[in-house]
């Protein structure tokens, strides 16, 4: 079964500093991923999906991903973070179950932005 | 833009009650998903469901069920709520052309008591 790894419970960061938080995965075949981001009191956004090819992906509001395949990470990163970007991240994996596929989340990085 | 809508943002029940969450989604998709989200925890799967009338186990399906008697809605029944039961529920739907994004709702947010 698939799972996924965020090391990285709470981050801290001033605004306008850059970001990068880890996610690690384990599943045997290529996988699909997902960054999600959670604002409080609400649902999850997608940021970002990797399913296939250019490992570097780039999603919503400034934020982008690498694929790694040789270290299972696929790190979320921001050049310059701002205030608004406090919220819970979250990581997930999708098995290859094709358009059925199934999403295993990480337990999430709270992000703090001090001004 | 999907929506995904749940009927309450917060709930709050008594121990051995029944309690129904339920969830629509406005594109038609195929696939609905609920799960539970716990400080620490992270976002664990409930039940899911593929298509009107079919449902299938999660991670966690343990006294919870499930109903899809129409493609826009899944609904989650806690049999006989418990204490333990208390988290927030996010409902989230898929469609099935490729490999699409999965959308969720805004959540309820359930207190037993």
């Amino acid at each position: 079964a698939q799972s996924v790894t965020q090391p990285d419970i709470h981050i801290t960061v001033s605004e306008g500093a850059s970001l990068e938080l880890r996610c690690n995965y384990s599943y045997g075949a290529t996988p699909y991923l997902f960054w999600y981001v959670q604002s409080p009191g609400q649902g999850l956004q997608l940021l970002l999906k990797y399913f296939s090819g250019d490992t570097l992906v780039q999603g919503i509001k400034g934020f982008e991903a690498e694929f790694k395949r040789s270290q299972s990470s696929f790190n979320l990163r921001k050049p310059s973070v701002h205030w608004s970007d406090a919220a819970e991240y979250f990581c997930a994996v999708g098995d290859s179950g094709g358009s059925n596929y199934k999403l295993t989340f990480g337990k999430g990085t709270l992000l703090t932005v001090n001004p | 833009d999907v929506k995904v809508t749940q009927s309450s943002r917060y709930l709050v029940k008594r121990t051995g009650e029944k309690v129904f969450l339920e969830c629509v989604q406005d594109m038609d998709h195929e696939n609905m998903f609920w799960y539970r989200q716990d400080p620490g925890l992270g976002l664990r799967l409930i039940y899911f469901s593929y298509d009107v009338k079919m449902k299938e186990k999660g991670d966690i399906p343990e006294g919870y069920s499930v109903s899809r008697e129409k493609k826009e809605r899944f609904s989650l029944i806690l049999e006989s709520a418990s204490t333990n039961q208390t988290s927030m529920y996010l409902c989230a739907s898929r469609g099935t052309q490729g490999l699409e994004t999965q959308y969720f709702g805004p959540g309820t947010r359930l207190l037993v008591l």
